[in-house]
């Protein structure tokens, strides 16, 4: 039982690079996450998918686009790498269908994200 | 727009019961309250939640007080293994998306 899975752990990149981050989960819950966590600090919200086929900002989508591919996969793409991005970034499901359990999240292991 | 309150840390010993307050004076009739940890270096992790009654589950139990301006969580034989950073979130059952808060959360530290 993987629960949701992320692609890679690590990432190293330099200033202006593009990478794409992965998550997949296998629950076959309709909403996904992507949150990124800074040291210190709580996570905040990127962007989500509330089911298939739809993607909404969260609190800080800027320099990021986001593709649900399918209902298991949901990816993070950083165009153009800035060492502002350094970051732990985390995704996440849950099923907002259910009404008593659509606020549980459930987490990924996390890709710690260095720009230099 | 912060919703909970919870002290930045906080420390207990092996074996004793851990609580963990969190104010919530501005809760909303139809928000529950949630709780979830995270462990050093991993992604958070559900704990429990509840409206108004107290809840437990194998994990935790959750008291909230008769005017629901405040709860406690309770681990009641904390092991060195709680030892993470503990959020208090509220947020309504109703609607679609509901953005979670995770804010600075409490670290607890439990030692031998």
């Amino acid at each position: 039982n993987a629960g949701v899975t992320q692609t890679p752990k690590f990432q190293v990149l330099k200033t202006g690079q593009s990478m794409t981050l992965q998550c997949a989960q296998d629950m076959n819950h309709n909403s996904m996450y992507w949150y990124r966590q800074d040291p210190g600090m709580g996570l905040r919200l990127i962007y989500y998918s509330a089911s298939e086929g739809t993607t909404d900002k969260g609190e800080v989508p800027n320099g990021y686009n986001v593709s649900r591919l399918n209902k298991r996969e949901f990816s993070l793409r950083l165009e153009s790498a800035a060492p502002s991005q350094t970051s732990v970034y985390f995704c996440a499901s849950s099923d907002l269908a259910d009404t008593l359990a659509k606020n549980i999240q459930y987490f990924g292991a996390g890709t710690r994200l260095s720009v230099l | 727009d912060a919703k909970t309150t919870q002290p930045p840390s906080m420390d207990c010993a092996e074996g004793r019961a851990a609580n963990l307050p969190c104010n919530h004076s501005t809760i909303s009739g139809n928000e529950y309250v949630y709780w979830y940890r995270q462990i050093h270096s991993q992604g958070p992790q559900y704990i429990i939640h509840g409206l108004k009654n107290n809840e437990t589950n194998e994990m935790a139990s959750l008291i909230i007080t008769e005017d629901r301006k405040s709860s406690t969580l309770i681990l009641p034989h904390a092991t060195l293994r709680d030892t993470a950073v503990y959020y208090c979130i509220v947020s309504p059952l109703s609607g679609g998306y509901n953005k979670l808060i995770f804010g600075a959360g409490t670290r607890l530290a439990v030692h031998p």
